[in-house]
Order: C-alpha cells, then structure tokens, then sequence
C-alpha cells in the first residue's frame, strides 16, 4: 500500500462549489504540506503543517483553507470553487531529522477541474 | 523566484549515464540541494539530497562544487523509465519550504 494517498484522484466540479481533497499517511511523519502544480510550472506550496495543532500558510493559501484532523490526515478545502483553481494538487509529508534534513514525499496527486 | 537554475531539456542514450547540472549561486552555508523527479504528471518522487559532500544512493550521485554553487545529478546508467521532469531545489531552512523551479525534462533515447 501506498504510504501518502490521496482522495479523490480525480474531480470535476463546477464554479462556485465547496470541494475538499483529502490526504491520509502511514508514514508516521508529523510534517505535512498541500500543493498545487499548474501545467510546465513547479510545485507552488498552499498549506503546511508540522503537527496536529500548528498550520501555516505558504505561497499561494488564498481561497484554500485546510484541516489537520489527525497526525495522519491532512485535508485541503475550495470554499468557493473558480476555474483558474484547476491544477493538480499534490499532498507531502515529510520529519525533521537532527541535522536539519527534511526530506519530504508526496501522494499520487489529485487533477481537479473546475468548470 | 526560484533559487535555481537548470536546463529546460536534455536527452540521453539509454544504458549512458545522463547528467543533469543545477546552479545555486546564492545558496547558503546550511541550505540543502535536493533533487526530486516527475514522471507524466504523477507525484514527485525523492532522488536524493546534500549539504556539500558528494553522496550516492542506489538511484543516482550527487556531485556539488567545493563553493556550492552549482551540482550535478548523475544517473549512471540511464533507461527509459527515467524519462521524466528533474528538479533541483534548495531547501529554505528558515521556514523548511521547498522553492521549485521548472526543472530539467530529461528524454532517454532507446
């Protein structure tokens, strides 16, 4: 089994609907992040969290807000759908290991589109 | 902006080593070089990462200049699986963001 899935792998939505992909991992890591990919460009950060109580915006957070329901569960929610939120969302986890090494991995990805 | 910079494409035979450089000329004493790939548009997969010596793992090398400043990912005998997106990213240690870039598409030729 994969050890960061994502939920739903694919969504088509409309304008002005709430979508919420969610993001479940086994890895046991207390670091998780949201991001999203448009096409040719590289990852840009939403949303990142380094445990349960502690959230974080990143680059990019407006229209997105996100939940950590868990160590292991990290949601990230479109209030108000609108098309240029297409892209590809991608969800990371990663530890803090002495030294400062943070290597994170990443969930097969979502492709939302939004009509 | 990015803090690095690499080619926008490049081929390799298959079975050659392909080489992929990265500049990180404003890089700092403790930020990191990772590397990470892309295949199709699937999730980014971890590579490896260094501070300044050279490492290697069982999927590739990292080579990195004594100033820092530029790194060289070599995979050492390429195949067509490795087709794919490269990043090479510094790690901003101060809030543990990783900036990417565009990334190197490396194309493996039969």
């Amino acid at each position: 089994d994969a050890d960061v899935t994502q939920t739903p792998r694919n969504r088509i939505t409309k304008t002005g609907k709430r979508i919420m992909l969610e993001c479940s991992q086994t890895k046991g890591h207390d670091r998780m992040y949201w991001y999203r990919q448009d096409p040719g460009l590289g990852l840009r950060l939403i949303y990142y969290s380094f445990d349960v109580k502690d959230i974080n915006k990143g680059e990019i957070s407006d229209g997105y807000s996100v939940s950590r329901q868990a160590q292991a569960k990290f949601s990230l929610s479109l209030e108000s759908a609108i098309p240029n939120q297409t892209a590809l969302y991608f969800c990371a986890t990663s530890d803090l290991v002495f030294g400062g090494e943070d290597t994170q991995y990443f969930g097969p990805g979502t492709r939302l589109t939004v009509l | 902006d990015a803090k690095t910079t690499q080619p926008t494409s490049m081929d390799c035979a298959e079975g050659r080593a392909a080489n992929l450089p990265c500049n990180h000329s404003t890089i700092s004493g403790n930020e990191y070089v990772y590397w990470y790939r892309q295949i199709h548009s699937q999730g980014p997969q971890y590579i490896i990462h260094g501070l300044k010596n050279n490492e290697t793992n069982e999927m590739a090398s990292l080579i990195i200049t004594e100033d820092r400043k530029s790194s060289t990912l070599i995979l050492p005998h390429a195949t067509l699986r490795d087709t794919a997106v490269y990043y090479c990213i510094v790690r901003v240690v101060s809030n543990y963001q990783l900036i990417w870039g565009a990334g190197t598409k490396l194309i493996i030729k039969p």
